[in-house]
């Protein structure tokens, strides 16, 4: 079965400083994918970035970049340049292909992260 | 940019009512998904759908639940008799096709159990 991990309840940066958000999995999958969503306190579900197991390269999206070790099984969300508007839950999920070819994603318990002036 | 939605955003009912949770998908979207989240926890996968049947359930997902795509653009979510333990947020989910990788998640529904 596969699991995320995130270790931080909470995080607090000062406005315009990065903030690494961790994010450990275990999978005995050889293809998968990593994702980030963003949960601001209104409830909506955002995505963030997604990290394919075969991708060579770290992905970035703007101000988000996912640091991926594979051989250390982890997937951290660094966040450049912190926003007030960065304040938010955050949760990394791994995408596991079903047997009908869709996808299911398990989430981890997310990082609460709020950004100071 | 296209967007998942879902109505109502938040509905309070009385425990052991049937509710229905509504959801439109983007449109060219294959595949689709409901997810939960008990306040303060973590979400969850309950079911996904793919050409007018269930792929895969949770545990979570009895015989209390079922899902439906009755006119090809509406994705619906039916829990029956509704429990205290119900109460969550319920978010709808789509994906384009086989390869894609994004889930396009929905704003939510909440759902309260008095």
């Amino acid at each position: 079965a596969q699991k995320i991990t995130q270790t931080q309840p909470g995080m607090f940066v000062q406005e315009k400083e990065a903030v690494t958000l961790d994010c450990t999995y275990d999978t005995s999958d050889q293809s998968y994918g990593l994702f980030w969503y963003k949960q601001p306190s209104s409830g909506e579900m955002i995505f963030l970035i997604y990290q394919g197991s075969y991708d060579e390269q770290n992905a970035t999206e703007g101000r988000y970049s996912l640091n991926f070790q594979k051989a250390r099984k982890s997937a951290n969300l660094v966040i450049s340049a912190s926003q007030l508007g960065d304040s938010a839950m955050y949760f990394c999920a791994m995408r596991e292909v079903l047997t009908g070819g869709g996808n299911k994603l398990t989430f981890g318990t997310g990082t609460q992260l709020k950004v100071e002036l | 940019e296209p967007e998942v939605t879902q109505t109502p955003s938040h509905q309070v009912t009385q425990m052991g009512q049937e509710v229905i949770l509504r959801c439109v998908p983007i449109s060219n979207h294959l595949y689709f998904y409901w997810y939960r989240q008990i306040l303060g926890q973590k979400v969850e996968f309950l079911v996904s759908f793919y050409n007018n049947e269930i792929s895969e359930k949770s545990e979570i997902f009895d015989d209390q639940f079922s899902v439906e795509r009755p006119d090809g653009s509406n994705f619906t979510l039916k829990i029956r008799s509704t429990k205290l333990e119900d109460s969550a947020m319920y978010f709808c989910a789509s994906r384009g096709w086989a390869g894609a990788n994004v889930l396009t998640f929905g704003a939510g529904s909440r759902l309260t159990v008095l």
